[in-house]
């Protein structure tokens, strides 16, 4: 059974700290990595498809990076904001297979 | 922007009633997914399609059905609703099948079966 992990399973931050949250998952047949952002009452959107070992991404103040060896992937926010309070998906798609296996997400609030 | 909308956004409906639940996009994409979630939960594949009358199951056991007879459009059928069925659905497209492209997703519909 292919299992994608991600913890927290949510996290309050204060407004203006750095926070970090996981992805587990399996190291075998890796093919990409993906990280959404999902916020309440809209869609989810793609902040990063990964596929390199040791990549790093980077969008504004969010950045990502993989390890395919040991199967994770971090995704780390700077000075977090309001408009940052979301739930944070990762999935993960395997070689020769069909669809994003997804986790559970990461629930962020950030406190004013 | 993406372009991916699906109808109705919030359906309420009895048992035994015969539902479609709707989802269109306007970017050319091949391949189309539909996505189950309840709260809390991970999203669980229930169908996707590569192309025009291309359709698999997903990991996820459904008694729903779909159709591709459109690129544009890719609508969820469910033959007779039951209250097991009451969950979001999500409608996502993606320019790419092997998982090198992020998929676009449609606003979802929250289906409550009474």
């Amino acid at each position: 059974i292919l299992n994608v992990e991600q913890s927290p399973q949510s996290l309050h931050v204060q407004e203006g700290d750095s926070t970090n949250f996981t992805c587990s998952f399996p190291s075998s047949n890796f093919y990409a990595l993906h990280w959404y952002r999902w916020e309440t009452a809209k869609s989810p959107e793609a902040l990063f498809v990964m596929t390199l070992n040791g990549d790093e991404k980077k969008k504004g103040r969010i950045s990502a990076t993989l390890n395919t060896k040991e199967g994770y992937s971090y995704l780390y926010i700077k000075g977090s904001q309001p408009e940052d309070s979301a739930t944070y998906l990762c999935a993960f798609y395997m070689d020769s297979n069909y669809q994003l296996i997804w986790g559970a997400g990461t629930k962020l609030i950030i406190k004013p | 922007e993406a372009d991916i909308y699906q109808t109705p956004r919030y359906l309420v409906i009895g048992t035994g009633k015969k539902i479609t639940l709707e989802c269109s996009q306007t970017m050319g994409h091949d391949k189309m997914y539909w996505y189950q979630q309840d709260p809390g939960m991970e999203l669980h594949l229930i169908h996707y399609s590569y192309g025009v009358n291309s359709t698999e199951k997903g990991d996820l056991s459904s008694e729903s059905t779909v159709s591709r007879i459109r690129t544009e459009h890719f609508p969820l059928t469910l033959e007779s609703a039951r209250p097991s069925h009451t969950s979001q659905y999500l409608c996502a497209s993606s320019g790419e099948a092997g998982g090198l492209y992020e998929q676009y997703f449609g606003p979802g519909t929250r289906l409550t079966v009474t």
